[in-house]
C-alpha cells in the first residue's frame, strides 16, 4: 500500500502556480522523495525528487518541510499541459526499486 | 537518445490466448520493470528485472504470468490464457544501475484487450 497521501484532486487557473501538497507521515530519513505524474493514456514521466533540501529542475519546485512530513510540489507556471494526475512516493529502500504509487491528486489547470 | 519502447501499442487477444508484450529499455539501462494499470486503478508493480535475473517478482500474479529479460534483446512479459481481467494497462520503465534508482522512465504502455 502507498505510504503517501494527497489530496484527491485540485484544479488551478492556466498560468497561475499549482501547489500539489503530500504527506509522508512514516518515511525515514534515508528515504528519497519522489514526485511522478500521469498524462491521461501515457506513462508516467518523472518529475523531481528530492532528500532535505528544496530542489528546482526545468519542470517544477519541490519543497520538502523540515521535519519530512510533508511536501509540496510546485509547478511555477501551470499550462493546459499539465493536467495530469500526480504522484508523490517516498522510496521503500529495500533491495527492489518498485515505485508505489498510491491514488494520487487529478490537477485540473482551467484557461 | 531514445526513450523506453513498448510494442505491441495495442494488443487484442482472446481468452486462452498467449499474450507477449516487449519493452526495450533505455540506452545504457540495465533495470527494467513492469507495471500494470487496470482500468480507473493505480498503477501496481509486477516485477523488477535486471540482465537475466529477476530480482522481485512479488507483484506478479502466481500462475499464467512470467517475465524475462535476457542477455540481449528486449525484456518479456508473458500471459499464457489470457482471461477478461488481464486486461489493462501494461507500463515498462527502465533506469540507470547506478545513482537514482527510484527515478524510472516509462514507455507509452501496451494495452491489451482480452474479449
Amino acid at each position: 500500500d502507498a505510504k503517501t497521501t494527497q489530496p484527491p484532486s485540485m484544479d488551478c487557473a492556466e498560468g497561475r502556480a499549482a501547489n500539489l501538497p503530500c504527506n509522508h507521515s512514516t518515511i525515514s530519513g534515508n528515504e528519497y522523495v519522489y514526485w511522478y505524474r500521469q498524462i491521461h493514456s501515457q506513462g508516467p514521466q518523472y518529475i523531481i525528487h528530492g532528500l532535505k533540501n528544496n530542489e528546482t529542475n526545468e519542470m517544477a519546485s519541490l519543497i520538502i518541510t523540515e521535519d519530512r512530513k510533508s511536501s509540496t510540489l510546485i509547478l511555477p507556471h501551470a499550462t493546459l499541459r499539465d493536467t495530469a494526475v500526480y504522484y508523490c512516493i517516498d522510496g521503500p529502500m529495500d533491495s527492489s526499486y518498485k515505485l508505489i504509487f498510491g491514488s494520487g491528486t487529478r490537477l485540473l489547470v482551467r484557461p | 537518445n531514445a526513450g523506453v519502447m513498448q510494442n505491441p501499442r495495442h494488443l487484442v487477444r482472446r481468452r486462452g490466448q498467449e499474450a507477449r508484450l516487449r519493452c526495450s529499455p533505455m540506452k545504457g539501462h540495465s533495470h527494467v520493470y513492469w507495471y500494470r494499470q487496470l482500468p480507473e486503478e493505480g498503477l501496481k508493480f509486477m516485477v523488477y528485472l535486471q540482465k537475466e535475473n529477476i530480482i522481485d517478482e512479488s507483484g506478479m500474479p502466481k500462475e499464467r504470468f512470467s517475465a524475462e529479460f535476457p542477455k540481449e534483446g528486449p525484456s518479456i512479459l508473458r500471459i499464457q490464457q489470457v482471461v477478461r481481467g488481464d486486461s489493462a494497462a501494461y507500463f515498462c520503465a527502465s533506469s540507470p544501475s547506478w545513482d537514482s534508482p527510484y527515478e524510472q522512465y516509462f514507455g507509452p504502455g501496451t494495452r491489451l484487450t482480452v474479449t
